[in-house]
């Protein structure tokens, strides 16, 4: 089936102007996470949803960054007033709920937009 | 919390040598690992993963993994590595009940002819 799909791949915005990255996951994944790789950083974790619910956005870096998801399906992830620092590689998985017994399920990843700010 | 570590930024391999990827994690518990693999412009692409049982564990291109709890290791190997195997590699831990994983900084390995 197909996977996980993100749009624009690809964004270069000015310093100032908002952005919205879309996320499309796997049909059926109930979890959604959004992860940001910097140029030199490893993966860096933003929020992670469980059905349209958000339970932790600590990984949000400020306040300039919010996130939505909407039917249990697609998601936004939406930058205000952009920064330089904020040019990123914006990553988005999908998994299956997480049982009751905690156990983790594999996270399948997009291919990611890249984002430029000048 | 759960970290991850990958001691080597950059390794250069051969085509045809082997190929292995070091991995150690911090965590208390028995965690989840996983191993990822990033083509340039690419998203990240799961090869293999553990959460229990066998410690040696099958992934896909021919990647095998050892979980080595003595250790706090999980390192990636392959036989005999492919000019398509030049990518970035993550290791990463997750930990039981929570819900976000620990990638280490990566490995980017170059394979020259």
């Amino acid at each position: 089936g197909a996977g996980v799909s993100q749009s624009p791949s690809n964004k270069v915005t000015e310093k100032g102007k908002d952005v919205e990255l879309r996320c499309d996951p796997i049909s059926g994944h109930t979890a959604l996470y959004w992860y940001r790789q910097s140029l030199g950083q490893g993966l860096e974790f933003l929020i992670y949803f469980q059905g349209n619910s958000a339970p932790d956005k600590s990984g949000l870096p400020s306040d300039r960054f919010s996130a939505e998801r909407t039917g249990g399906s697609v998601s936004t992830l939406t930058i205000q007033r952009t920064q330089q620092e904020d040019s990123a590689v914006y990553l988005c998985a999908s998994s299956l709920q997480l049982e009751t017994s905690g156990s983790q399920e594999t996270q399948y990843f997009g291919p990611g937009t890249r984002l430029l700010v000048l | 919390a759960q970290s991850v570590t990958q001691p080597d930024i950059h390794i250069t391999v051969s085509e045809g040598a082997s190929l292995e990827l070091r991995c150690n994690y911090s965590y208390g518990a028995t965690p989840y690992l996983f191993w990822y693999v990033q083509s340039p412009g690419q998203g990240l692409q799961l090869l293999l993963k553990y959460f229990s049982g066998d410690t040696l564990v099958q992934g896909i291109k021919g990647f095998e993994a050892e979980f080595k709890r003595s250790q706090s290791s999980f390192n990636l190997r392959k036989p005999s590595v492919h000019w398509s195997d030049a990518a970035e590699y993550f290791c990463a831990v997750g930990a039981h009940g929570d819900y976000k994983l620990s990638f280490g900084a990566g490995t980017t390995v170059t394979v020259r002819a």
